[in-house]
């Protein structure tokens, strides 16, 4: 089955303990995105990536680091959390769109971070 | 940088109704994608609808169908015979042609009622 797969799901940590929230895509998806979505204010791009060891910022960066050591992985990285950074996280991937009829980005099933 | 605006934030509609949530956006190009995205309470987002920039022909799948106003900057979508599985938040989102980013609006929260 094409998915996108993201752990932990739920995550409760406490400000400053580094924490890592993976991702993995099986669809040979050159691109991958991270997007936090907070109430009122939709989704915001994090960070995003073209391919292997080409990743880029996104709307709001701050805070965050990634990594794109392999195709199918892209793990997004907060290593000092703080209370403003509790959300809800999305992984997403997606081919390059042009060439694509049926381009669409595929979301995976979204990471709920709180942190105290 | 594209901007998009959903100008509801809260709808409702009965069951068996027709409904039409609005998105305007703001962009410089010529070229590029809208969706519309549904999430509902289990957070999932799946993709309802998709329209290409250069086919003036509108969207269709099944119950929902979108009216693309490439001049205006509109991208509407309306969902006929609702369903109480319809119930979600809408979002409307834009995507140049490098596909690097979905911009999003804020969504729209839709209620279906018996």
């Amino acid at each position: 089955e094409a998915q996108v797969t993201q752990n932990p799901r739920y995550l409760i940590t406490v400000t400053g303990k580094k924490l890592t929230v993976t991702c993995s895509q099986n669809m040979n998806h050159e691109y991958m995105s991270w997007y936090r979505q907070d109430p009122g204010l939709g989704l915001r791009q994090i960070y995003y990536s073209m391919n292997v060891e080409v990743t880029d910022k996104g709307d709001v960066p701050e805070g965050y680091k990634v990594s794109r050591k392999e195709k199918r992985n892209f793990p997004l990285i907060l290593e000092s959390p703080s209370p403003n950074q509790t959300s809800l996280y999305f992984c997403a991937s997606s081919p390059p769109p042009s060439g694509s009829p049926s381009y669409e980005q595929y979301f995976g099933p979204g990471t709920r971070l709180t942190v105290t | 940088a594209q901007t998009v605006t959903q100008s509801q934030p809260e709808m409702s509609v009965q069951e068996a109704e027709t409904v039409t949530l609005s998105c305007t956006y703001d962009t410089s190009e010529n070229n590029y994608y809208l969706f519309w995205y549904k999430q509902p309470p289990s957070r999932q987002m799946i993709l309802v609808i998709r329209q290409e920039a250069y086919k003036q022909q509108n969207a269709t799948e099944n119950r929902f169908s979108v009216n693309f106003q490439k001049a205006a900057k509109s991208f509407s979508l309306k969902i006929s015979d609702s369903q109480l599985g319809d119930t979600a938040m809408y979002f409307c989102a834009f995507m140049t042609n490098s596909g690097y980013a979905l911009n999003f609006g804020k969504g729209t929260s839709l209620l279906v009622t018996p």
